[in-house]
């Protein structure tokens, strides 16, 4: 089956720990997204990466960092410096390509970060 | 800069009613792409439509419809005898083109649906 898997569903951390979240997709997308949701409140931009090895910062990228080494793999950092990071993390993938914002986007079933 | 307007926090309907949920955007781009996404209790966002600022008719899909009308800058979406399945949150969301490809989405802050019995 094609699609966006994120792990794990929940996640559990102390605060002044970095933690990383997982996101693969096997559509073949060029482009691939991280969004921050939390309660009430619509889906905020972190980082994107059109292609491989290549990312850019997004609306609230500040406490974040990400990599994309494969096409199909682009991991996010939840990193100590993020002041709030309880939220609920979801990533996306969209072939966009050639500059057409077209695309929809195509998302994982998310995961839910908890910082204590 | 672009934004989407979801002013419906919640919304609450007796199964079998239609319901429309409403979405006003704005943007200073002349060609751009509105889209609506259900976010069941389970969180995966679904995709349910996209839309083309250039292509101003209106859609329906079984029991959902589309109206889209540029002049009010408005994308909403109704659906026709509501069923407790689609009690979800909806979110519209429009993009824009970013550089190098692929585009970013802007989303409202969604409107919950409760379809009850």
């Amino acid at each position: 089956d094609g699609g966006i898997t994120q792990s794990p569903k929940y996640l559990f951390r102390k605060e002044g720990q970095n933690v990383t979240l997982s996101c693969e997709q096997n559509l073949n997308h060029d482009a691939m997204y991280w969004y921050r949701q939390d309660p009430g409140q619509g889906l905020r931009l972190i980082y994107y990466s059109q292609i491989v090895n290549d990312f850019q910062k997004g609306d609230i990228a500040e406490g974040y960092s990400v990599s994309r080494e494969k096409k199909e793999s682009f991991p996010l950092t939840v990193t100590s410096a993020q002041k709030n990071p309880t939220a609920f993390y979801l990533c996306a993938s969209s072939a966009g390509t050639s500059g057409r914002a077209n695309h929809e986007q195509y998302f994982g079933p998310g995961t839910r970060l908890t910082v204590t | 800069a672009q934004k989407v307007t979801q002013a419906q926090t919640e919304i609450s309907v007796v199964e079998k009613e239609d319901v429309t949920l409403d979405c006003v955007y704005e943007t200073r781009d002349t060609t751009y792409y509105l889209f609506w996404y259900k976010q069941p209790p389970s969180g995966e966002l679904v995709f349910l439509i996209r839309r083309n600022s250039f292509d101003e008719q209106n859609e329906i899909s079984g029991r959902y419809s589309w109206n889209f009308q540029k002049s009010t800058s408005s994308f909403n979406f109704t659906i026709t005898a509501s069923q407790v399945v689609d009690s979800a949150v909806y979110f519209c969301a429009l993009s824009e083109t970013l550089t190098g490809g692929g585009n970013k989405l802007t989303f409202g802050t969604g409107t919950q649906l409760k379809v009850e019995l």
